[in-house]
């Protein structure tokens, strides 16, 4: 699986968009990108996820770049419940099937202030 | 994921007793997963289920045992607790028939080991 790069930390004010970047250079075709988060200590939280078109849900939007090798991540109008760390993976998914695996790094520790 | 559920939510144990964390899902899921999380670090993978006769090891499974009583059950033991499996340990769960494969998490165990 391709390795992600995502800052440390951000913050963002209450109401407006978070926008979180992570870097997949090595990303190949058959690689998705998916997002999750921690809200401290508790079990991750799926947000959304993506292979090359731009997707969007109830929770936030994700931008992938042409090349694939960068994406970000948009909360539209953040909370300070949205205070959370936050990961970004790539998975390979062949042949109809992942391989089950999720590799997390340390994520972006973002912070919404009010 | 109130579909997942995880018992119990706080252990304390000496070292050298055998300890059982059980994860349970409502969610009809054929995947299982066990992962740790150590402090300011990203969750690893400890073992996997794809259904009830497949065990695989993950990255850190030595220490570690597991048992997929049904398809909708996931234990993890410990024979022989030590402290530095101290730690918050996840379950989580996915369906690879919805094609996604998306994996959700349970609220965790924090396991302390004198």
């Amino acid at each position: 699986d391709a390795k992600t790069t995502q800052p440390p930390s951000m913050d963002c004010a209450e109401g407006r968009a978070a926008n979180l970047p992570c870097n997949h250079s090595t990303i190949s075709g058959n690689e998705y990108v998916y997002w999750y988060r921690q809200i401290h200590s508790q079990g991750p939280q799926y947000i959304i996820h993506g292979l090359k078109n731009n997707e969007t849900n109830e929770m936030a939007s994700l931008i992938i770049t042409e090349d694939r090798k960068s994406s970000t991540l948009i909360l539209p109008h953040a909370t300070l419940r949205d205070t959370a760390v936050y990961y970004c993976i790539v998975r390979v998914r062949r042949g109809g099937s992942t391989l089950g695996r999720l590799y997390f790094g340390r994520g972006t520790q973002l912070t919404v202030w009010p | 994921d109130a579909d997942v559920t995880q018992t119990p939510r706080n252990r304390i144990t000496k070292t050298g007793k055998r300890i059982m964390l059980e994860c349970s899902q409502t969610k009809g899921h054929d995947r299982m997963y066990w992962y740790r999380q150590d402090p300011g670090l990203g969750l690893r993978l400890i073992y996997y289920s794809f259904d009830v006769k497949d065990i695989n090891k993950g990255e850190i499974s030595d220490g570690y045992s597991v048992s997929r009583q049904a398809q909708a059950k996931f234990s993890l033991s410990l024979e022989s607790a030590i402290p530095n499996q101290t730690a918050l340990y996840f379950c989580a769960t996915s369906d690879f028939l919805a094609g996604t494969d998306t994996q959700y998490f349970g609220p965790g165990t924090r396991l302390t080991v004198l």
